[in-house]
């Protein structure tokens, strides 16, 4: 069985800092890995993933996460944050092995850029 | 390309009565994802379908909880009947292929009073 922890459940940062959201995950068997972004009374999108090959992945608007195996973690970084990136983000995990695309999710972390 | 479609956004319905979600997928996904999204929480899956047929339900509450998704298209999630508990955002997501990544629909939030 896999699960995911995203231990931070808020983090507030000030416009044009940068930010690092923290997950952790763990699983018998090789996963993928994904950050999804939930914008307030929308639904989620997808933000980037990791499936194989590279394991510094990035999104179109400047978010990055690199797959670290041995730290079973895959943290979502961004150097410069917008008032736009304020969000709710989940880290999610499915099973290599079965081909399944049953997502576990974190509890989420609530990012909030301050102006 | 239109995305997942989902109806109604909201609804508030009195405890011990029924409810219906239904959610139309991206069209020619094949895999159909029911989840559902407790406040301050991560989505928890209840029911994937590959086409027609219901390869994961597992996390459905199967006494008050029943979906179907005839002609392996649109699908319907019904509560019957349902309790205050219940209350929770229910997200449809739909994937070209099994492994395919998940688009997700924007949520029917339901309350029940």
């Amino acid at each position: 069985a896999q699960s995911v922890t995203q231990l931070d459940s808020q983090v507030p940062v000030f416009e044009e800092a940068p930010v690092e959201l923290r997950c952790n995950y763990s699983s018998s068997v090789s996963v993928y890995l994904f950050w999804y972004v939930q914008y307030p009374n929308q639904g989620l999108q997808l933000l980037l993933k990791y499936l194989s090959g590279s394991t510094l992945v990035e999104s179109i608007n400047g978010f990055e996460a690199e797959f670290n195996k041995s730290q079973t973690s895959f943290h979502l970084r961004k150097p410069s944050v917008h008032i736009s990136d304020t969000a709710e983000y989940f880290c999610a995990v499915s099973e290599v092995q079965t081909g399944a695309n049953n997502l576990f999710f974190g509890t989420g972390t609530r990012l909030t850029v301050i102006p | 390309e239109a995305g997942v479609v989902q109806s109604p956004r909201y609804k508030i319905i009195e405890k011990k009565q029924p409810v219906a979600f239904w959610c139309n997928p991206i069209s020619g996904h094949n895999t159909l994802y029911w989840y559902l999204q407790n406040l301050g929480q991560g989505p928890e899956l209840l029911i994937r379908y590959e086409n027609e047929e219901a390869v994961d339900d597992s996390q459905l509450p199967k006494d008050r909880f029943s979906a179907e998704r005839l002609k392996g298209v649109d699908s319907t999630l019904k509560i019957q009947p349902a309790e205050l508990g219940d209350s929770a955002v229910y997200l449809c997501a739909s994937s070209p292929r099994t492994g395919g990544s998940a688009f997700f629909g924007q949520g029917t939030r339901l309350t029940v009073v």
